[in-house]
């Protein structure tokens, strides 16, 4: 089983529908990212949660620690959101080298369509 | 303008053939990492940094060798590159007294024949 899961794989959208993902973990965390992948390949990053939510424009996330999963809202959806929404957690960990741990373990990636 | 440059953007090489893909950032921040794009499989980290002269093991290091000898570069060494190593490779960064944002390069497409 993934350390990270994310749902739905795809998903299709009518432009102006609400759109969730999910992204559900198994490890400790100390922060979870979510990043998005234009079809050109660069990536953005969108949030990095640790707590709570966040918002910014029609993008909203919210974490929950105890049930170890976030989701990322998107409202008034519009064809350029259509982009794979990758979600990546920074595990607990004992660090190799005594500097902290920044390790990152990404879930699969939720490639979103919104159709005019 | 801030960012992230990596180094060559694309590259096809032949088995063996030792190359490095440079990563350099101009934000002055601590925190770089190369990870690793595969169909199917996602992102993976292969090395992280968390300073200068600081660095550690992602999930796939194998293969690979990093140094961080200053603070804006971080450069993925592949010593002996066999064709598993094909692949999609980001570098990132990241201050890590800021809001932890991470800024990525816009990727170095390997091809190992």
């Amino acid at each position: 089983k993934n350390e990270v899961e994310q749902s739905p794989q795809n998903l299709t959208a009518q432009e102006g529908e609400f759109i969730t993902i999910n992204c559900s973990y198994s490890v400790g965390i100390s922060a979870l990212h979510w990043l998005q992948q234009h079809p050109g390949g660069g990536i953005v990053s969108l949030f990095m949660l640790s707590s709570g939510k966040k918002k910014h424009g029609r993008l909203i996330a919210t974490i929950n620690i105890q049930e170890k999963h976030s989701s990322l809202h998107i409202t008034a959806s519009h064809p350029r959101d259509s982009a794979v929404y990758i979600c990546a957690v920074r595990r607990v960990g004992a660090p190799y080298s005594g500097a902290g741990s920044y390790q990152l373990t990404f879930g699969k990636g939720t490639k979103l369509s919104v159709i005019p | 303008e801030a960012q992230v440059t990596q180094n060559p953007r694309y590259l096809i090489t032949v088995t063996g053939k030792k190359l490095t893909v440079t990563c350099s950032q101009n934000m002055n921040h601590e925190y770089m990492s190369w990870y690793r794009q595969d169909p199917g499989l996602g992102l993976r980290q292969i090395y992280y940094s968390m300073n200068v002269e600081v660095t550690d093991k992602g999930d796939v290091p194998e293969g690979y060798k990093v140094s961080r000898k200053e603070k804006r570069n971080f450069p993925l060494i592949l010593e002996s590159p066999s064709p598993n190593q094909t692949s999609l490779y980001f570098c990132a960064s990241s201050g890590l007294a800021s809001t932890g944002e991470l800024f990525f390069g816009e990727g170095s497409r390997l091809t190992v024949l």
